[in-house]
């Protein structure tokens, strides 16, 4: 079975510093997606990026990027120039398509101070 | 396009009670999933269906009861609630297959329900 853990229960950073949240997986699969998703305040499950594991280029979207090591099954994400709004909780998923099922980490609580 | 609707956003119940939390998505998915989220928990499947008439069991089915009679539509119901049902639970659609597939699932905006 899949598994997806997050070893970090809350993180704090400085406004505009840079911050890595940690992922690791377990499964037997070759061909698989990876997400993180972000869980504001308001609630709203929010994708930030997403990585296909084929793809040995790691994801960016502008101020978010990910380190893919897949022989390692890790799946890291930097947030660079922190912002009060990243503020929020972070998800690590993991998606198989012969299983069809969106597998979560616990989450990590990062918390951006002024 | 509204997405995927919850509804109601809260609710609370006494032991005992039953009550179906309404989900609806409006962009034509076949597969839809209901979770529910705990404290250090992550989100844990309960739920899901891969198109109109077809339902199967997640991680954590007991107590909830689901129908799938369209493909817009996906109620949970709680049969018999208890304290261990409170929680906040979210609706997720995706698409199926295609180009377009990837897993990525779209979220409702979820309902906190508490059981006293």
């Amino acid at each position: 079975a899949q598994t997806v853990t997050q070893s970090q229960p809350e993180m704090s950073v400085q406004e505009a510093e840079t911050v890595t949240l940690s992922c690791t997986y377990d499964t037997s699969e070759n061909n698989y997606y990876l997400f993180w998703y972000k869980q504001p305040p308001s609630r709203q499950m929010i994708l930030v990026i997403r990585q296909e594991a084929y793809k040995q280029q790691n994801a960016t979207e502008n101020r978010f990027s990910v380190n893919f090591q897949k022989a390692a099954k890790s799946f890291s994400l930097k947030i660079s120039d922190s912002q009060l709004g990243d503020t929020a909780m972070y998800f690590c998923a993991f998606f198989a398509g012969n299983t069809g099922k969106l597998i979560f980490g616990q989450g990590t609580t990062l918390q951006v101070k002024p | 396009n509204a997405g995927v609707t919850q509804t109601p956003k809260f609710q609370v119940l006494k032991t005992g009670q039953s009550m179906t939390l309404q989900c609806a998505q409006d962009m034509n998915h076949e597969y839809m999933s209901w979770y529910r989220q705990d404290p250090g928990m992550g989100l844990r499947l309960i739920h899901y269906s891969v198109g109109a008439g077809i339902t199967d069991q997640g991680e954590v089915p007991n107590g909830y009861n689901v129908s799938r009679s369209t493909t817009e539509d996906f109620p949970l119901r709680l049969l018999s609630a208890a304290p261990s049902q409170t929680s906040v639970y979210f609706c997720a659609s995706r698409v199926s297959w295609g180009p377009q597939h990837s897993g990525e699932q779209f979220f409702g905006p979820g309902t906190r329900l508490t059981v006293l």
